[in-house]
């Protein structure tokens, strides 16, 4: 049961160009949505994360944007650098309920020079 | 400063075979997870350990079993492995207070069951 869909699978972009990644969740109890990135052969590390009572946060060429009203959440790269390639992974959960983070399937990302 | 940390990196198994995966972690975090991560699935979580001497459930425990064998190491055992876990198995571990939100992963283990 996947509570968190996440679009696209893959995705190439140019550098310099911007990259968007979408997700969408259906529990509205889910109130914590961080993002991770996952480097080839490493584990996941948290990138940046949004809680629904902003609808934007902002850290560097970096930002999540959220529209409560559609449950849904993305993530959007500024000026894309072949070092951002990587697999992007959203995930939700609920105060509380860190233990059951639910994570999305994951984008693949590759920026080409 | 490690972080946490899986062994084996890479490991064969056949059908039927049991072994166990390690994980410690270094950071003083108080739970600890293992996540199995399969294309098009995403991180799964397969069990959790809220706190020393605890352990629970995730979404996909079956066919597997976990010691948190003290605050720093959580292991996972596979009894009789199956081609279906065929995988990379991830731990992690989350602190308290500003570290509360931050899952630390380690850096995987991938397990090939023919």
């Amino acid at each position: 049961q996947q509570q968190v869909k996440q679009s696209p699978q893959s995705l190439i972009v140019q550098k310099g160009g911007i990259s968007i990644i979408n997700c969408a969740y259906e529990n509205t109890a889910f109130d914590y949505f961080p993002w991770y990135q996952q480097f080839p052969g490493k584990g996941p590390a948290l990138l940046i994360a949004i809680r629904p009572d902003v609808s934007e946060k902002k850290e560097g060429r970096f930002t999540i944007s959220f529209n409560k009203s559609a449950k849904q959440f993305s993530l959007h790269i500024m000026d894309s650098q072949p070092g951002d390639s990587a697999t992007y992974f959203c995930a939700a959960t609920f105060s509380g309920g860190y233990n059951k983070l639910i994570f999305g399937a994951g984008t693949r990302l590759a920026v080409h020079p | 400063n490690a972080g946490v940390t899986q062994t084996p990196k890479f490991q064969v198994l056949k059908t039927g075979q049991s072994m166990t995966l390690q994980c410690a972690q270094d950071m003083n975090h108080n739970s600890m997870y293992w996540y199995r991560q399969d294309p098009g699935m995403g991180l799964r979580l397969i069990y959790y350990s809220a706190s020393e001497g605890t352990t629970d459930k995730g979404e996909v425990p079956n066919g597997y079993n976990v010691s948190r064998l003290n605050k720093r190491e959580f292991s996972l055992r596979l009894e009789s492995a199956a081609p279906s876990q065929t995988s990379v198995y991830f731990c992690a571990s989350r602190g308290v207070g500003s570290g509360a939100n931050v899952l630390t992963f380690g850096a995987g283990s991938r397990l090939t069951v023919l």
